[in-house]
């Protein structure tokens, strides 16, 4: 099994801060990475799929980059507000496995 | 609307009564996996499935059951049930493998 390391493993900000996570995985093998956002009480909904090196992906105020060759995604969230509150996860993808690997999820809490 | 469907979305068995937990989506999605989620750990995938009649291990598949008789649908079978199966499952479809996957709604499993 594949290790893929999220950090931190949670984190409280104040709204309207800005605030970065960080997913790690294996540099070798790359295919895809996946972010996800889990909010509580629901299911994971897709954010990014990421698959060159030095992608960067924009989604309203949350983006992220990639970097295959050292093994590490951000995701970056700008202006921090209450209902982005969750558990953002990521997933990685090797080639010639079908079996994503995810993390286990940094739990983002914003504070009015 | 698009969606994954799961049912039940909560139940409570004791050990080694079979039971299934069902799983459609209505994307005509050619990828469906079951993972499960426990305290602690990222999700792990039980199965997985890249369309019909084809179904394979995941990483945790020990003492479950799946099959893929039609496209939309993706059953979840525990043929005789154990407590260190209380979990709290989620069905996922996508367009293929590498693509973002489609959360269902997920289904709380409590053996006792």
């Amino acid at each position: 099994i594949l290790n893929v390391e999220q950090s931190p493993q949670s984190l409280h900000v104040q709204e309207g801060d800005s605030t970065n996570f960080t997913c790690s995985f294996p540099s070798s093998n790359f295919y895809a990475l996946h972010w996800y956002r889990w909010e509580t009480a629901k299911s994971p909904e897709a954010l990014f799929v990421m698959t060159l090196n030095g992608d960067e992906k924009k989604k309203g105020r949350i983006s992220a980059t990639l970097n295959t060759k050292e093994g590490y995604s951000y995701l970056y969230i700008k202006g921090s507000q209450p209902e982005d509150s969750a558990t953002y996860l990521c997933a990685f993808l090797s080639g010639g496995s079908y079996i994503p690997t995810f993390g286990r999820g940094t739990s983002l809490i914003v504070h009015p | 609307e698009a969606q994954v469907t799961q049912n039940p979305r909560y139940l409570i068995t004791v050990t080694g009564k079979k039971l299934t937990v069902t799983c459609s989506q209505n994307m005509n999605h050619e990828y469906m996996s079951w993972y499960r989620q426990d305290p602690g750990l990222g999700l792990r995938q039980i199965y997985y499935s890249m369309n019909v009649e084809v179904t394979d291990k995941g990483d945790v598949p020990e003492g479950y059951k799946v099959s893929r008789k039609e496209k939309r649908n993706f059953p979840l079978i525990l043929e005789s049930p154990s407590p260190n199966q209380t979990s709290l499952y989620f069905c996922a479809s996508s367009p293929g493998t590498y693509n973002e996957q489609f959360f269902g709604p997920g289904t709380r499993l409590t053996v006792l």
